[in-house]
Order: structure tokens, then C-alpha cells, then sequence
């Protein structure tokens, strides 16, 4: 079946520091990958995605490359504000159009100013 | 800009209680989720519907039923709460492989 493994937590780390979160699955077939991200008392909200190979998915600094040849799609940022304090989740999904995804068990960043 | 609206955001019950979690949606999605999250473990799906009239089992349905009442709602039940059930409940809607989450249900099983 399909399953996402991601770096276990917590990390803390002083702003502006370089972030890498990193996140490795099993699937069959072609799976689309996705980071999404939790902030305090919030639902969780897509932070960004790649549906192939070598794409590339961005959003607010972050970036996260799908390696097919790794199976891995880590997460990363130049520099981190307090303000990406959150729970970050990996997933995939292989039902593309009526997606179960599964997720990976999160990270907990903390920044410190 | 409602999105996905869950109700209640807390509730304590008994062990043995039953209780239905809310959702609504308005973003006129097919799909609908109720996933549970605990340390740990990330997030689970309990139950799906793809479409009106149409629910399936997720990875750990025991101990729930679900009834997509409508398209914009898709309603969660407990009908004998047990302290294994405690958890935070998210719903969620998808739209072109995006999940749009509710800010989750806060349940606690004495």
C-alpha cells in the first residue's frame, strides 16, 4: 500500500535559518505529492504540490522537488520567519479526480526570533 | 469566504454517549472527508463521499457511520462513544487535488 515517511520532530530552529523537512514514500504507480501546512488552532491548508516527476512545487519561500529516482519530496526554505511556526504534513495521492491521500505523521517547526 | 464549517469546534461525552459532528461546505465540491488526527500518527480517513449519495470507508471507519445528507453536507456519527474515539476531527472538501480543511472538532471520550 501506500505510505509517506517524514522527519520526525519536533525541530526548532533561530529565524532565518535554512529549513529542510524531509519526506519519503512508497506508492504504486505515479503519485502526486503535496506539503501541506497546519498553523496553531487551524485546519490543515495546501502549502504546495508536484503531480510528476522532476516538477518543482512553490509557494511563500518554500520549495519541495519530486524525486522519482529518491522517491522523495523534501521540503525546503532559504530562510525561515517565526511566522512558519506550524506542523508540516507530506502526502500523496494515487487516485487522481477522487484523491485518498495518505499523509505522512507531521513535523512540528518551531521558529525562535 | 465560509469554506468548510464545522460544528461543534469541542465536545466531552461519556463513554457509551452517541453524538453527530457537523460539516458544511460551500464551495459546491463533490468529494467530502472526515479524517481524525492524533499525536502521532498523522492524519486518518475514517469515511469518504465522492458524490451525493455515495459513501466509502476509509482506513479506520469502526465505530462511525456517515450520511452525505446533501452535496454541500457530509455528517460524522458516534453511536457509542469509547476513549479510544477521543480525538481532533477534520473535515474536509477536495477541488482539483486540493483538500480544503474545516478548523477541526475537539472530541474528548471520558
Amino acid at each position: 500500500g501506500n505510505s509517506v515517511t517524514q522527519m520526525e520532530g519536533p525541530v526548532t530552529l533561530s529565524e532565518e535559518a535554512f529549513l529542510t523537512i524531509n519526506c519519503t514514500y512508497t506508492a504504486t504507480g505515479y503519485p502526486s505529492l503535496f506539503w501541506y501546512v497546519q498553523y496553531p488552532g487551524e485546519g490543515l491548508q495546501l502549502l504546495l504540490k508536484a503531480t510528476k516527476a522532476d516538477d518543482k512545487g512553490s509557494n511563500k519561500g518554500f520549495e519541495a522537488t519530486y524525486r522519482k529516482e529518491t522517491t522523495s519530496f523534501h521540503l525546503e526554505k532559504g530562510s525561515v520567519q517565526v511566522s512558519d511556526s506550524a506542523v508540516y504534513f507530506c502526502a500523496l495521492s494515487t487516485n487522481f479526480g477522487n484523491e485518498k491521500l495518505t499523509f505522512g505523521t507531521g513535523t512540528r517547526l518551531t521558529i525562535i526570533p | 469566504n465560509a469554506g468548510v464549517t464545522q460544528t461543534p469546534k469541542f465536545q466531552v461525552l461519556k463513554t457509551g454517549q452517541s453524538m453527530t459532528l457537523q460539516c458544511a461546505q460551500d464551495m459546491n465540491h463533490n468529494s467530502m472527508y472526515w479524517y481524525r488526527q492524533d499525536p502521532g500518527m498523522g492524519l486518518r480517513l475514517i469515511y469518504y463521499s465522492a458524490s451525493e449519495g455515495t459513501t466509502d470507508k476509509g482506513e479506520v471507519p469502526n465505530g462511525y457511520n456517515v450520511s452525505r445528507l446533501n452535496k454541500r453536507e457530509f455528517s460524522l456519527r458516534l453511536e457509542s462513544a469509547a476513549p479510544s474515539q477521543t480525538s481532533v476531527y477534520f473535515c474536509a472538501s477536495l477541488r482539483a487535488g486540493e483538500l480544503f480543511f474545516g478548523e477541526g472538532s475537539r472530541l474528548t471520550v471520558l
